[in-house]
């Protein structure tokens, strides 16, 4: 069964510095999110994208944030200035217009 | 936007017995409410959704029932095992597009 992958899995960073999470979504799949989840609390949605746009943001999505599908199959989420409170597990997710979404295994971003 | 409140936030049963979580949500537009199992440290997997044109929907131990005029959702699992042990979350969308998620409920099964 196809999955969506995620890298690096872990990201340490210094605060300041930039970080680009990185995402395969399912190859047929449509429709593109980037999640995060602080410890210890529930997933809350960032950012959806579709047809090469972002077609929803949250109020976390500020402008330190940005998304990208730079080829047919990568999909990556920049944090230009990362904060201590950027720290968290990131999960991308895709799916198809019918399907449910199916999140990546995540990426656990600390921020120093 | 929409809010999805979940409870209980942990909910301890014996091995066997049956566990419910109940959500609620405020949008009457939303129309489609998965149920997401996660464990430690793991992605969050997809278990069981229902669309708003039906009132239940089951799969072997795991059942879901949709109240749309009170807009709230419910999980049931039967004959609970200790690998249900897990946070589950339900969640909420228009169509199959963003998700909002409850708060999530810390399940443990007593052996």
């Amino acid at each position: 069964e196809p999955e969506v992958t995620q890298t690096p899995s872990h990201q340490v960073t210094q605060m300041g510095q930039e970080v680009i999470l990185r995402c395969v979504p399912i190859s047929n799949h449509l429709y593109f999110y980037w999640y995060r989840q602080i410890l210890g609390q529930k997933v809350e949605f960032l950012v959806s994208f579709y047809n090469n746009e972002i077609s929803e943001k949250s109020e976390i999505f500020d402008d330190q944030f940005s998304v990208e599908r730079p080829d047919g199959s990568n999909f990556t989420l920049k944090i230009r200035s990362t904060k201590l409170e950027d720290s968290a597990m990131y999960f991308c997710a895709s799916t198809e217009e019918t399907s449910a979404s199916l999140f990546g295994p995540g990426t656990r971003l600390l921020v120093l | 936007g929409e809010n999805v409140e979940q409870h209980p936030s942990t909910l301890s049963v014996q091995e066997g017995d049956s566990a419910v979580i109940k959500c609620t949500y405020s949008d009457s537009a939303s129309n489609y409410f998965p149920w997401y199992k996660q464990e430690l440290g793991k992605r969050p997997q997809l278990i069981i959704d229902i669309r708003s044109n039906v009132g239940e929907k089951k799969d072997q131990r795991i059942a879901v029932t949709l109240n749309k005029t009170a807009k709230h959702f419910s999980l049931h699992i039967t004959e609970t095992q200790p690998e249900d042990s897990a946070v589950y979350f339900c969640a909420a969308s228009i169509g199959d597009y963003k998700l909002s998620f409850g708060a999530g409920t810390t399940v443990t099964v007593r052996a």
